[in-house]
């Protein structure tokens, strides 16, 4: 079964607001990473979060990990057109070298 | 961008015939996997590699085989085609175990009637 749950699985937001999408996971954890995936193409590596980090910045990406409750969130600031996609968490299980990822939360930006 | 192809890029093949997807990267990475993508399903691992030779399988394997004979090439073989393996499939590379980013390729669209 999969390792990581998206929340929710879709969100329609108005350009300049904030997104937030969640991420929960079964397993201990070495590390947790975001991905987005334009349509018709292949996944790009956005930000990684290592299990003893709490928060990390990337640009307009906020990422926060809860390991306590195995959740992770991908906080997108001031929404673009171009942030229309597809976004993903995959996790990396300790001691192991699979890569899971989750059904993942479709997001459109509305002009 | 990561230099990963794969081929074919599309296919459409019937019931019953063998198929083979290759994924060819000029990184060097050790790590290589494949994974498929369903609509409500996300993206599900099939097999992966770490090394030459060193195979494993993922959530997703039955039906499936991989041979990995160089660093650079990682192939996906279906023996026996159905048409619950039409799917998107994604090549995947990676230079770290478990701390290493993936890099993807633009994915192989296989149809089978």
């Amino acid at each position: 079964s999969q390792q990581g749950e998206e929340d929710p699985q879709a969100l329609s937001i108005q350009e300049g607001e904030n997104a937030t999408m969640n991420c929960s996971y079964k397993t201990s954890i070495n590390n947790l990473q975001w991905y987005r995936q334009n349509s018709g193409r292949g996944l790009v590596h956005l930000i990684l979060i290592r299990s003893n980090e709490r928060e990390k910045h990337s640009g307009r990406l906020r990422v926060t990990l809860d390991t306590s409750k195995k959740s992770s969130s991908l906080l997108i600031t001031a929404s673009r057109a171009a942030d229309t996609a597809s976004y993903f968490c995959a996790t990396v299980p300790n001691r192991d070298d699979k890569i899971i990822f989750g059904k993942g939360t479709r997001l459109h930006i509305l002009p | 961008d990561a230099g990963i192809t794969q081929s074919p890029r599309h296919k459409v093949t019937e019931t019953g015939t063998p198929v083979t997807l290759r994924c060819h990267q000029t990184e060097n990475h050790r790590y290589m996997y494949w994974y498929r993508q369903d609509p409500g399903h996300g993206l599900r691992l099939i097999h992966y590699s770490y090394g030459v030779k060193d195979t494993d399988k993922g959530e997703v394997s039955d039906g499936y085989s991989v041979s990995r004979s160089k660093t650079e090439d990682f192939l996906l073989t279906l023996e026996s085609a159905t048409s619950s393996q039409t799917s998107v499939y994604f090549c995947a590379i990676s230079a770290r175990q478990n701390t290493g980013e993936l890099f993807f390729g633009e994915g192989s669209r296989l149809t089978v009637l």
